[in-house]
């Protein structure tokens, strides 16, 4: 059972354009979500996260949308540079109250490629 | 930021042997680190959480006596791949949380360790 799912497997857009990656998950439970941009044979690099009690949050080039009640959360990019060009992926978790740290569950990812 | 650090990168060791992976934060202390596998074209796949000073916690269907976790300092985690086979190649990633860095908890991860098992 995916709990967490990027169903492009892969992006392509024009450098300066917009690139927008997709993510839906299932579990209702899940009130934090990351995304994290990863080269090959590297360890991924955090991105840009959301709270569930925002719908929005912006970071320079990046912002990740959420829409909670179609349990669905994008992550735009603007203006998209070839530098970009990585495996990113979506990722979730619910918070634990009783301390120490949350599982986080990966979506497979969706590979971005930007032409120059 | 919050670095963490996998030994080796690479390894390729013959079926039956045993492998061990460090992972180790290097300007923090970590009380929790994760496992996670990498299959190909695959997501990241959590393995276990390594806890300092106690017990790993495994994922279901990871064998603990096959990927023994060791969390004895707050800055290094070891994954020993006990009697390596070829379906265990794969890669391997660490990550760890930094509560002081971190503003949502997020988790910061080693750079992988690809292991190859003849």
């Amino acid at each position: 059972d995916q709990q967490v799912k990027q169903n492009s497997p892969s992006l392509s857009v024009q450098e300066g354009r917009i690139s927008i990656l997709n993510c839906d998950y299932t579990n209702s439970m899940f009130d934090y979500f990351l995304w994290y941009k990863k080269y090959p044979a590297e360890g991924p690099t955090f991105l840009i996260s959301i709270s569930s009690i925002k719908d929005k949050n912006e970071d320079g080039r990046f912002t990740v949308f959420l829409n909670k009640s179609a349990k669905h959360l994008s992550l735009h990019i603007v203006p998209s540079q070839p530098g970009d060009s990585a495996v990113y992926f979506c990722a979730a978790s619910a918070l634990q109250t009783q301390g120490g740290s949350e599982k986080l569950v990966f979506g497979k990812g969706t590979k971005l490629t930007v032409n120059p | 930021g919050a670095v963490v650090s996998q030994h080796p990168s690479r390894v390729i060791c013959k079926s039956g042997t045993s492998v061990k992976i460090e992972c180790r934060s290097l300007d923090f202390q970590a009380t929790t680190m994760f496992w996670y596998r990498q299959f190909p074209k695959k997501s990241l796949m959590l393995m276990a959480t390594s806890n300092e000073g106690s017990k790993a916690t495994y994922e279901q269907g990871v064998e603990k006596d096959k990927f023994l976790i060791n969390h004895a300092s707050l800055t290094l985690s070891t994954l020993t791949v006990t009697s390596a086979h070829p379906e265990d190649s794969s890669f391997y990633i660490c990550s760890a949380n930094d509560p002081g860095l971190a503003v949502y908890n997020e988790q910061f991860f080693g750079p992988g360790t690809r292991l190859t098992v003849l």
